[in-house]
């Protein structure tokens, strides 16, 4: 079974500036996927970054990029130059080997401010 | 760029009542899943649709919830004698495997009063 933990139930950022929002796993596979949504509060599930667990590099998208680091089983999303749209919820999620389904964190708000 | 279709966006339905969530996946997609999301709370798994059987199932997919894929684009769900806890945001997503390239639909959000 996987574990998704996201400890920071919400966090502020000035606008134009970097936020890291931390997420660990618990797995026993080799192989698996993180991923990385962001729910604004109209309420859609939207993609924003994957990262695959044998990617020797870590994922960009954009501004959104994935700190991976393996042996801590860590997956944190780091999003740089803060824009007032950014203001959502923010989900880590991960796929096991052996099963398809995502398996979500519990989630971490983002405030951006002016 | 392609998406999933999720109909009605909102559906408020009384205790007991039958309701049934649409969704319409990406074309070429193969997987098919709906999620749950009550309200503050994490996004939780339901099923999963492969090759017109379920693949997988969680705890919450009792008897009450079932799923069908009953022609060649929709796949819904049905939740049978609806209770107060059934309140929630319902997601159904798509993936052309079973690997990565997961596009969640909008989504449902469904009132039991």
């Amino acid at each position: 079974a996987q574990k998704i933990t996201q400890t920071q139930p919400g966090m502020f950022v000035q606008e134009k500036e970097a936020v890291t929002l931390d997420c660990t796993y618990d797995t026993s596979d080799q192989s698996y996927g993180l991923f990385w949504y962001k729910q604004p509060s109209s309420g859609e599930m939207i993609f924003l970054i994957y990262q695959g667990s044998y990617d020797e590099q870590n994922a960009t998208e954009g501004r959104y990029s994935l700190n991976f680091q393996k042996a801590r089983k860590s997956a944190n999303l780091v999003i740089s130059a803060s824009q007032l749209g950014d203001s959502a919820m923010y989900f880590c999620a991960m796929r096991g080997s052996n099963d398809y389904k995502l398996s979500f964190g519990a989630g971490t708000t983002v405030t951006v401010r002016a | 760029e392609p998406e999933v279709t999720q109909t009605p966006s909102h559906q408020v339905t009384q205790m007991g009542q039958e309701v049934i969530l649409r969704c319409v996946p990406i074309s070429n997609h193969l997987y098919f899943y709906w999620y749950r999301q009550i309200l503050g709370q994490k996004v939780e798994f339901l099923v999963s649709f492969y090759n017109n059987e379920i693949s997988e199932k969680s705890e919450i997919f009792d008897d009450q919830f079932s799923v069908e894929r009953p022609d060649g684009s929709n796949f819904t769900l049905k939740i049978r004698s609806t209770k107060l806890e059934d309140s929630a945001m319902y997601f159904c997503a798509s993936s052309p495997s079973g690997a990565a390239g997961y596009t969640f639909g909008s989504g449902t959000r469904l009132t039991v009063v």
